[in-house]
């Protein structure tokens, strides 16, 4: 069973769309991340949910909306999308506490073309 | 504020002998320090961290980390590398009270036959 899943993994779409990420957690816990990694592996945090609340919003474009259903769930919409936007997303997950180490899903690739 | 410098873009090392890939960091107050690996097209995987206690922490396939509070680092090591470990390696740190977790920039290991 996979513990942190993304759909989908590759993304291919053109600028100006709005797009959705999708990430599922089957390890029961109650913080979930969304990580963004740029063309030179640079690693950025970019939202945190505790218990579907929002608790790290970094400096983030409002074109990205991140909507968290439940704690197993935290997905990423994309409006109007731009070409600097391309990168690899990921989701992560962790129990609560500063001191816990993150799961991460296997990455989608975004491309916008 | 906090940060982490990982101040190898690459490590070569041949097979069999010891490798170290270095890492220090910046926090307010006690650090937690991680250590993560990611393999070509994958997420990151958990190897090791430091929360207190013991400065000598040993984690996944053979990688130990010693904590070094003077020095403020958190050298990630191997008695003997192997070619499958080859792949990026990212340090993070992150401190009590501050839910943000900061990644290096990551250095590639290359383990050569």
């Amino acid at each position: 069973d996979t513990a942190v899943s993304q759909t989908p993994k590759y993304l291919v779409t053109q600028m100006g769309n709005d797009k959705s990420i999708k990430c599922e957690q089957n390890l029961g816990h109650d913080t979930m991340y969304w990580y963004k990694q740029d063309s030179k592996k640079f690693l950025k945090i970019m939202f945190s949910y505790n218990n579907k609340e929002l608790i790290i919003n970094e400096t983030v474009p409002n074109r990205f909306s991140p909507k968290s259903p439940d704690k197993a769930h935290l997905n990423l919409h994309i409006n109007s999308l731009e070409l600097g936007d391309s990168a690899v997303y990921f989701c992560a997950s962790s129990p609560i506490g500063e001191n816990t180490e993150a799961f991460f899903g296997q990455g989608t690739r975004l491309t916008v073309v | 504020a906090q940060s982490v410098a990982q101040p190898e873009d690459q490590v070569n090392v041949a097979e069999g002998n010891p490798l170290t890939v270095k890492c220090t960091y910046s926090v307010s107050g006690n650090p937690y320090l991680f250590w993560y690996v990611q393999y070509p097209n994958r997420g990151l995987q958990f190897l090791l961290k430091y929360i207190t206690g013991d400065n000598l922490v040993k984690g996944s396939y053979g990688f130990e980390a010693e904590f070094n509070k003077s020095q403020t680092s958190f050298h990630l090591k191997k008695p003997s590398a192997l070619v499958s470990d080859s792949a990026l390696y990212f340090c993070a740190v992150t401190s009590l009270g501050y839910q943000k977790v900061t990644f290096g920039t990551g250095t590639k290991l290359q383990v050569i036959p």
